[in-house]
C-alpha cells in the first residue's frame, strides 16, 4: 500500500468548508484512496472512497489531482461535531480479500465555533 | 438496525488474568477484524478472519487469541502473555454486502485497563 502524508493537524469554523490535504506521490494504478474519521473514543468511520474522478456523497467530496498524487478531503459545512481525527488511506481494491487498513497518526481538525 | 457491538466497553483486568472481548455483528459480512489503538497512535491489526473457522494473524497477534466459530461473532482474548494490554481495542467488519473489503464498519470499542 502506498505511503500517505497528512497534516498533523488544522482548524476550521463552524459552518465554513474544511480542506483536508492528503499526499501519496507513490499510487499505483489500481489503488482507491479511502477517506475514515474517528471521534475521540469511538471507532472509526468509513466517508468516501475514489479511484481518479472526484466523488461526492451525503458526507464529504473527495478531490483526487490528475496525477492522482494527492487528494483533498472536503467537508461543505462542517459543524462542531466533524471535529475528528481523519485518516487517508491508500489500497488496492480488491473485492474478494479481506486485508488490514493501515492507519497512520491523520489529521486532528477542530472545528471552532 | 443492523450494526456491529462490542461489549464491555470497559475492562479492568489484574495483572496475569486472561480476560475475552466481545464482538457481534449483524451485518452479514463475511470478514472480521481486531485493532489495537494506543493513545494518540492509528490502528494496529491483531487478527483478522475473512471467513468462519478461518483467522490470521496481523502484525500484533503475539499475546492475543481469538476465534470464528460463527459467522456473526469474533471474539478477542487478551492473555497473561500479553505484555502491555492497557489499550483501546476495536472490532470491524467487512464483505460484499459493504461495496468492497476495503470498507470496514467498526464496533464503538472497548477500552481496556490492566490494574
Amino acid at each position: 500500500d502506498a505511503k500517505t502524508t497528512q497534516p498533523t493537524s488544522m482548524d476550521c469554523a463552524e459552518g465554513r468548508a474544511a480542506n483536508l490535504p492528503c499526499n501519496h506521490s507513490t499510487i499505483s494504478g489500481n489503488e482507491y484512496v479511502y477517506w475514515y474519521r474517528q471521534i475521540h473514543s469511538q471507532g472509526p468511520q468509513y466517508i468516501i472512497h475514489g479511484l481518479k474522478n472526484n466523488e461526492t456523497n451525503e458526507m464529504a467530496s473527495l478531490i483526487i489531482t490528475e496525477d492522482r498524487k494527492s487528494s483533498t478531503l472536503i467537508l461543505p459545512h462542517a459543524t462542531l461535531r466533524d471535529t475528528a481525527v481523519y485518516y487517508c488511506i491508500v489500497r488496492v481494491g480488491m473485492a474478494g480479500s479481506a486485508r488490514q487498513l493501515t492507519f497512520g497518526s491523520g489529521t486532528q481538525l477542530t472545528v471552532l465555533p | 438496525d443492523g450494526g456491529i457491538t462490542q461489549s464491555p466497553k470497559y475492562l479492568f483486568r489484574k495483572e496475569g488474568q486472561n480476560v475475552t472481548l466481545s464482538c457481534e455483528q449483524n451485518l452479514n459480512h463475511d470478514a472480521m477484524y481486531w485493532y489495537r489503538q494506543d493513545p494518540g497512535q492509528g490502528l494496529r491489526l491483531i487478527y483478522y478472519s475473512q471467513i468462519v473457522n478461518d483467522f490470521q494473524k496481523g502484525d500484533i497477534a503475539e499475546g492475543y487469541s481469538v476465534s470464528r466459530e460463527k459467522k456473526e461473532s469474533f471474539p478477542l482474548t487478551v492473555t497473561s502473555a500479553q505484555k502491555n494490554p492497557t489499550a483501546f481495542y476495536l472490532c470491524a467488519s467487512s464483505g460484499p454486502t459493504s461495496g468492497s473489503y476495503n470498507e470496514q464498519f467498526f464496533g464503538p470499542g472497548t477500552r481496556l485497563t490492566v490494574l
